[in-house]
């Protein structure tokens, strides 16, 4: 089943936050987000493995709710580099195949 | 460290063609994964080799599909005929297995299909 990323397309000026969303109508094990530049392969960004684990890098950060099936990516202070197409990938255990969100485009303006 | 390399990059073939893709993941990591990039949508798993063993084939197409990876490293992915709505992008990942599942990807082989 594909998880439903929301929203499907975000644009902020640099400075400005942002969530996106990330859910799943099945029992999750794990969510992983990926960030994708047009013309360019997926970049991994992280990957959250137990239930209500929270976990950052740099201004970009994310939470996985497992009782609600969803996981919500946070970029505080956008900075031109953030745009692009940002995918979550859902599994039900460790090495699973991932199943991929449609993707949210977001796109920072100066 | 070298990333996973894919060839060829550019890939335009007539319908009923044959065509193949190789990958070489990077160096170590245990699983290997093909997926499909149809444009505006994300990746779609068509298989995921764990060393030399397939763990998931459930949406490959096994009537034109084929994939192999022989001795755990490299990998070969074939269409075979092709169709029209094969025209894709086709990603190569590797992740290093081992209760490590960070995936990363190849720059992919953007096939299209006339």
């Amino acid at each position: 089943q594909q998880p439903v990323q929301s929203p499907q397309a975000v644009i902020l000026r640099e400075g400005e936050d942002a969530v996106i969303n990330c859910s799943s109508s099945k029992a999750l094990y794990s969510v992983h987000w990926y960030r994708q530049k047009h013309g360019e392969a997926p970049v991994f960004l992280m990957i959250l493995l137990k239930g209500g684990e929270q976990k950052g890098h740099e201004k970009i950060s994310a939470s996985f709710n497992e009782k609600k099936q969803q996981s919500s990516l946070y970029l505080t202070a956008s900075q031109l580099s953030y745009s692009g197409t940002y995918f979550c990938g859902t599994g039900n255990s460790g090495n699973t195949p991932l199943v991929f969100g449609k993707g949210t485009r977001l796109s920072v303006i100066a | 460290e070298a990333g996973v390399a894919q060839s060829p990059r550019y890939k335009i073939i007539e319908k009923r063609q044959s065509v193949a893709f190789w990958c070489n993941p990077i160096s170590g990591h245990a699983t290997l994964y093909w997926y499909q990039q149809i444009l505006g949508q994300g990746p779609k798993l068509l298989i995921q080799f764990q060393n030399n063993g397939v763990v998931d084939d459930s949406q490959l197409p096994k009537d034109r599909f084929s994939a192999e990876r022989l001795k755990g490293v490299d990998s070969t992915l074939k269409i075979q005929p092709a169709k029209l709505e094969d025209s894709a992008v086709y990603l190569c990942a590797s992740s290093p297995g081992r209760n490590s599942y960070e995936q990363y990807f190849g720059p992919g082989t953007r096939l299209t299909v006339t």
